[in-house]
């Protein structure tokens, strides 16, 4: 079946860590993807989104993504992350179609 | 309103009971989309409009669940004779250039 694979569900850093959220899906051919942040207690937001063109997207609060069309795989990457990241990632895709499916999400905690 | 807004946040049904969920989505957003999310899970696609039009329910788990937005702008979604299993966040969305903008959720707990 065609899904998202978000396989780090528990992730846990200490403040200044570098951070890689691993996405893979299984869709062939064109695809959208996004990055979707959910911090405690707020709705879902976008942190970055692919639809063509450069492979490296840079989004907001100094994440960036790479999407590796051969290994199809989109992974969430933060040089030095802050406390403040302690929140749900959720990797996302639509392929033709108008919905969006996601991952299982990932829980990161980063400690002080 | 600035985002989604959807109502209630909470709501407690018992087992049986009907509920209904509504979504303000953000002003001249055509696209309209409902979510399920279930505990530790990641949203699930239930339904679509685009406009008034549904264009896809393929994601609604019954025919217990319904969904309508008779103008274009206002949603409901409708779950009739809750059962335990329905028990999630209910989320709803609206959709410009692409990206979604989520509301804060319906949780809907059935006893």
């Amino acid at each position: 079946a065609q899904s998202v694979s978000q396989h780090n569900h528990h992730v846990i850093l200490s403040e200044a860590a570098s951070l890689e959220l691993g996405c893979n899906y299984s869709y062939g051919g064109t695809v959208n993807l996004f990055w979707y942040v959910q911090y405690p207690g707020q709705h879902l937001q976008l942190l970055l989104k692919y639809f063509s063109g450069d492979p490296l997207v840079k989004g907001i609060k100094g994440f960036e993504a790479e999407f590796i069309k051969s290994k199809f795989s989109f992974n969430l990457r933060k040089p030095s992350v802050q406390w403040s990241d302690t929140a749900e990632y959720f990797c996302a895709v639509n392929k033709d179609t108008d919905k969006l499916i996601f991952g299982t999400g990932t829980r990161l905690q980063v400690f002080p | 309103g600035a985002g989604v807004s959807q109502s209630p946040r909470y709501k407690v049904a018992k087992r049986g009971q009907d509920v209904a969920l509504r979504c303000d989505p953000i002003s001249g957003h055509v696209s309209l989309f409902w979510y399920q999310q279930a505990l530790g899970q990641g949203p699930e696609f239930l339904t679509y409009f685009q406009n008034e039009a549904q264009l896809d329910k393929s994601g609604l788990p019954s025919d217990r669940f319904f969904a309508e937005r008779p103008e274009g702008s206002v949603s409901t979604l409708k779950i009739q004779r809750t059962q335990q299993e329905d028990s999630a966040v209910y989320l709803c969305a609206s959709r410009v250039d692409g990206e979604l903008f989520f509301g804060e959720g319906s949780r809907l707990t059935v006893l």
